[in-house]
C-alpha cells in the first residue's frame, strides 16, 4: 500500500524567509501528486499538483513543487512566505490505478509578521 | 457555488448517543469520501463511494456506517459513539476526470464525543 511521509510535522517561519516541505512516497510506478492547504478553521483546498509533463509545478499564492521520481519525492517550495500563509499543508499521492489519494500527516506551518 | 455542503458543522454527543452527518454535493461528481482529521494523524479514509449504489470501507471504518443516498448525498452514521471518535470530519467528492482528480472538500463537523 501506498504511505507519504511528511518530514516536517512543525515549521515556525518569519515573513520573507524562504520555504520548503518535504514530501516522500513509497510506491515507485504512476503517481498523481497534490499539495492540498487547509487555512485556520478552513477546509481543504487544492494548492498544485501533478499529474505529468513538467516536473516543476506552479501553483496558487506563489506555491510551487518539483516532482523527483528517483528520489520519490515532491517537496513544496516558496521562495518569500508571509503571514498569511499560516495553515496546515498535506501532501496527498494517488497510484496504482487507484483514485483514491493517501495523505501524509500533515506540516503545520506558522508565520510569525 | 455551494461545493460540498456537510450538516452539522458540531456536535457534541454522549457516549453510546447516535447521530449521523451529512454530505452534499452540487458538482456532479461521482466519487464521495469521508475522512477523519486528528491531530498528528493527518487525513484518514472512513469510507468511500466509487459512484451512486456503491460503498466501500476505507482505512478506518469501524464503528461507522454509510449510506450513498443518491449520486449527491452521501451520510455518515455513529450507531454508538465513542470518545475515540472525537474528531473533525470532511466529506470530498471527486470526479472521474483522469487529468483532474481533486478531491472537493466540505468545511467539516466538529464531533465531540464525552
Amino acid at each position: 500500500a501506498q504511505s507519504v511521509s511528511q518530514h516536517n510535522h512543525h515549521v515556525i517561519l518569519s515573513e520573507a524567509a524562504s520555504l520548503e516541505l518535504g514530501c516522500n512516497y513509497s510506491y515507485g510506478g504512476t503517481v498523481n501528486l497534490f499539495w492540498y492547504v487547509q487555512y485556520p478553521g478552513q477546509h481543504l483546498q487544492l494548492l498544485l499538483k501533478y499529474f505529468s509533463g513538467d516536473p516543476l509545478v506552479k501553483g496558487i499564492k506563489g506555491f510551487e513543487a518539483e516532482f523527483i521520481k528517483s528520489k520519490f519525492s515532491f517537496n513544496l517550495r516558496k521562495p518569500s512566505v508571509q503571514w498569511s500563509d499560516t495553515a496546515e499543508y498535506f501532501c496527498a499521492v494517488r497510484s496504482g490505478g487507484s483514485y483514491i489519494p493517501t495523505f501524509g500527516r500533515g506540516t503545520s506551518l506558522i508565520v510569525h509578521p | 457555488n455551494a461545493g460540498v455542503t456537510q450538516t452539522p458543522k458540531f456536535q457534541v454527543l454522549k457516549t453510546g448517543q447516535s447521530m449521523t452527518l451529512q454530505c452534499a454535493q452540487d458538482m456532479n461528481h461521482n466519487s464521495m469520501y469521508w475522512y477523519r482529521q486528528d491531530p498528528g494523524m493527518g487525513l484518514r479514509l472512513i469510507y468511500y463511494s466509487a459512484s451512486e449504489g456503491t460503498t466501500d470501507k476505507g482505512e478506518v471504518p469501524n464503528g461507522y456506517n454509510v449510506s450513498r443516498l443518491n449520486k449527491r448525498e452521501f451520510s455518515l452514521r455513529l450507531e454508538s459513539a465513542a470518545p475515540s471518535q472525537t474528531s473533525v470530519y470532511f466529506c470530498a467528492s471527486s470526479g472521474w476526470d483522469p487529468n483532474t482528480g481533486e478531491l472537493f472538500f466540505g468545511e467539516g463537523s466538529r464531533l465531540t464525543v464525552l
